[in-house]
């Protein structure tokens, strides 16, 4: 069975530091990996995925994320935060092609002046 | 990328009634639609995968006969939430999949609240 778990349900920096949100997953099998962003009451967007190609990922507004296999992990960064990019943040894993997603609890992300 | 249309975006419904809430894929045949449900401040939960002309899949502890699904037409799902209580009250988002565009789209999400 496939599960992701996202430590710190809240994550709080300031504006133009290093955004660090973190994610580990579980997978019996080679795993899809993705990103998701929700901003209140509207649905979500992807902002990239691991698919077994490069195990470093770049999405949309300027967010990357690592594949590590070694540690499970598919931690989210980006350089410097906007206060544009307060939201809360879905890691979210798939097995074996592109079939139901697997959600984490989410990440709120709060910048700050 | 590809559009995912929800709606109603929000509804206020009475207790004992049914609600409708429509998932359309605008710009691509979606063979495959899910719907999750989100309560305040947690993750999505997968109720139930539908495939075009299929009945629906539904995710261990999701009434079936509660919660309603057709997938008539590659650019529809519905979900219907049946004789509906104040613990129906949540967020409702679907995603779209298609042949080609293997990515999951969402729809914006539809706030349920029964009173």
């Amino acid at each position: 069975a496939q599960s992701v778990t996202q430590l710190g349900s809240h994550v709080s920096v300031s504006e133009g530091a290093l955004v660090l949100l973190r994610c580990n997953y579980s997978s019996s099998v080679p795993p899809y990996l993705f990103w998701y962003v929700q901003y209140p009451n509207q649905g979500l967007q992807l902002l990239l995925k691991y698919t077994s190609a490069a195990t470093l990922v770049k999405g949309i507004n300027g967010f990357e994320a690592e594949f590590k296999k070694s540690e499970t992990s598919f931690h989210l960064t980006k350089p410097s935060a906007h206060m544009s990019d307060a939201a809360e943040y879905f890691c979210a894993v798939e097995a074996g092609g592109y079939n139901k997603l697997i959600f984490g609890a989410g990440t709120r992300l709060a910048v700050h002046p | 990328g590809a559009v995912v249309s929800q709606h109603p975006s929000r509804v206020i419904c009475k207790s004992g009634t049914s609600v409708k809430i429509e998932c359309r894929s605008l710009d691509f045949q979606a063979t495959t639609m899910f719907w999750y449900r989100q309560f305040p401040k947690q993750s999505l939960m997968l109720m139930a995968t539908s495939n075009e002309g299929s009945k629906a899949t539904y995710e261990q502890g999701v009434e079936k006969d509660k919660f309603l699904i057709n997938h008539a037409s590659l650019t529809l799902s519905t979900l219907t939430v049946t004789s509906a209580h104040p613990e129906d009250s949540s967020f409702y988002i679907c995603s779209a999949r298609g042949r080609v565009n293997t990515e999951a789209f969402f729809g914006q999400g539809t706030r349920l609240t029964v009173v």
